[in-house]
């Protein structure tokens, strides 16, 4: 099993549309979670770190669910400019700072 | 404008060769990390360093070496023991994250391919 798993896609929605992804982790002593975003080609970028109470940044929601192991991203009223790959993070304990990467979940918004 | 500066953007190696990738940041961050990326999959990590003239090997180190003397530099030898070295390779740097919430930050990678 992989340390985090995320349904590949392609996800294609319509500008507008609210849409989500979830993302598991298999250690559960992880310690920080975090989704970043990666367009084609080009490095992945942090798009927002996750705690446990969720968290919000304009359209976009964060939810994390320590006790199933799962990490949410919603976003609503989808972009053109929203369509990349967005790959869910999560740093198990130990003492330094490596992090997990899923292999991420592919966005396409079409007008 | 702080930031992270790989080079080059793209990379050919010749069969037995090594090669080097550069990665210089000016945010003051002492850790630094070397991930590669393959198609459909997530980074890897390489190589990690806490701090300066320290290193440590990562999930797939074998076929690389690094060298942190510096804290600004963190370059990457790939060498010739890689035998799959086609690969989209991102460094990163962030705050040391012993015990907290600390992202990483992004080069805009080298894409490395085999002539």
């Amino acid at each position: 099993r992989k340390e985090v798993e995320q349904d590949p896609g392609p996800f294609n929605v319509p500008e507008g549309a609210t849409v989500a992804f979830n993302c598991t982790y298999s250690n559960s002593a992880s310690q920080s979670f975090f989704w970043y975003r990666q367009d084609c080609r080009k490095e992945p970028k942090l798009l927002m770190s996750v705690y446990s109470s969720g968290n919000e940044d304009g359209r976009f929601t964060a939810q994390l669910n320590r006790a199933s192991q799962y990490i949410s991203l919603l976003i609503r009223d989808s972009k053109l400019s929203d369509s990349a790959t967005y790959l869910c993070v999560v740093r198990p304990s130990g003492g330094y700072n490596k992090l997990i990467f899923g292999a991420g979940t592919r966005l396409a918004v079409h007008p | 404008d702080g930031g992270i500066t790989q080079s080059p953007k793209y990379l050919f190696r010749k069969e037995g060769q090594n090669v080097t990738l550069s990665c210089e940041q000016n945010l003051n961050h002492d850790a630094m990390y070397w991930y590669r990326q393959d198609p459909g999959q997530g980074l890897r990590l390489i190589y990690y360093s806490q701090i300066v003239n320290d290193f440590q090997k990562g999930d797939i180190a074998e076929g690389y070496s690094v060298s942190r003397e510096k804290k600004e530099s963190f370059p990457l030898t790939v060498t010739s023991a890689q035998k799959n070295p086609t690969a989209f390779y991102l460094c990163a740097s962030s705050i040391p994250g012993q015990g907290g919430n600390q992202p990483q930050h992004f080069g805009d990678g080298t894409r490395l391919s085999i002539l």
